[in-house]
């Protein structure tokens, strides 16, 4: 167990519609990283918040956005949904804000599947 | 622009050794990190190299070569539960992974 948690753990949807995945880091963590798998793509990195600022940006989609409350728990909103948007969702976090001394702690994934 | 390039596959038999290689094309090039994935779980941080030479964990051992952007993962006496994905990690702006490299251990 990472001490990432994220909700749900599966979501079926249909195309057009608008989903809200869920993250909470390891406790003392600060930064959030979203990440998509796909079968064909890998793990593709999409976005990065520290502290409640958006710090990287990635292979993200206009149609997806995302935010970091006050309490460091990230939320990655999905919207006008594709077919091709079905994938595994992970969120990771870290420590401080560069990463790249930083090992990445991923949560479980949320599976997304859009009929 | 970043790349990494890994093998798709590579299989083994329990007790054997296998070398799973990582090229690399990034700017602001940081370190090499590893991370291996059961099938349906989550990515767990295996190793990271900063430094040209050899990081040895246990069965574990990873290797970078900053001036050829080259990096290997060694795992020695392989085990039925090694059989996973195994990704290289490069962090620029962000760290970005290879596609993976599933590793198929049989008896």
């Amino acid at each position: 167990d990472s001490g990432v948690t994220q909700t749900p753990k599966h979501l079926i949807t249909a195309t057009g519609q608008r989903v809200t995945l869920r993250c909470s880091p390891r406790s003392g963590d600060l930064s959030v990283y979203w990440y998509q798998q796909s079968l064909d793509q890998g793990l593709q990195f999409l976005i990065q918040y520290y502290n409640g600022e958006e710090r990287a940006k990635g292979n993200i989609l206009e149609r997806f956005s995302a935010q970091q409350f006050p309490d460091l728990h990230s939320e990655l909103n999905l919207s006008s949904l594709e077919l091709g948007d079905s994938a595994l969702y992970f969120c990771a976090s870290s420590v401080g804000a560069s990463g790249h001394q930083e090992t990445q702690y991923f949560g479980p994934g949320t599976r997304l599947l859009v009929l | 622009g970043q790349s990494l390039e890994q093998p798709s596959e590579v299989t083994a038999v329990e007790g054997a050794i296998v070398q799973i290689n990582c090229t690399y094309q990034t700017s602001g090039f940081y370190g090499l990190s590893w991370y291996q994935q059961h099938d349906g779980g989550a990515p767990t941080f295996l190793s990271y190299n900063a430094l040209d030479g050899l990081e040895e964990t246990g069965r574990f051992s990873s290797f970078l070569s900053r001036s050829d952007s080259y990096g290997y993962l060694l795992l020695q006496e392989l085990q039925m539960k090694d059989s996973a994905s195994y990704f290289c990690a490069v962090k620029g702006t962000a760290l970005i992974f290879g596609k993976g490299t599933t590793l198929s251990v049989s008896s």
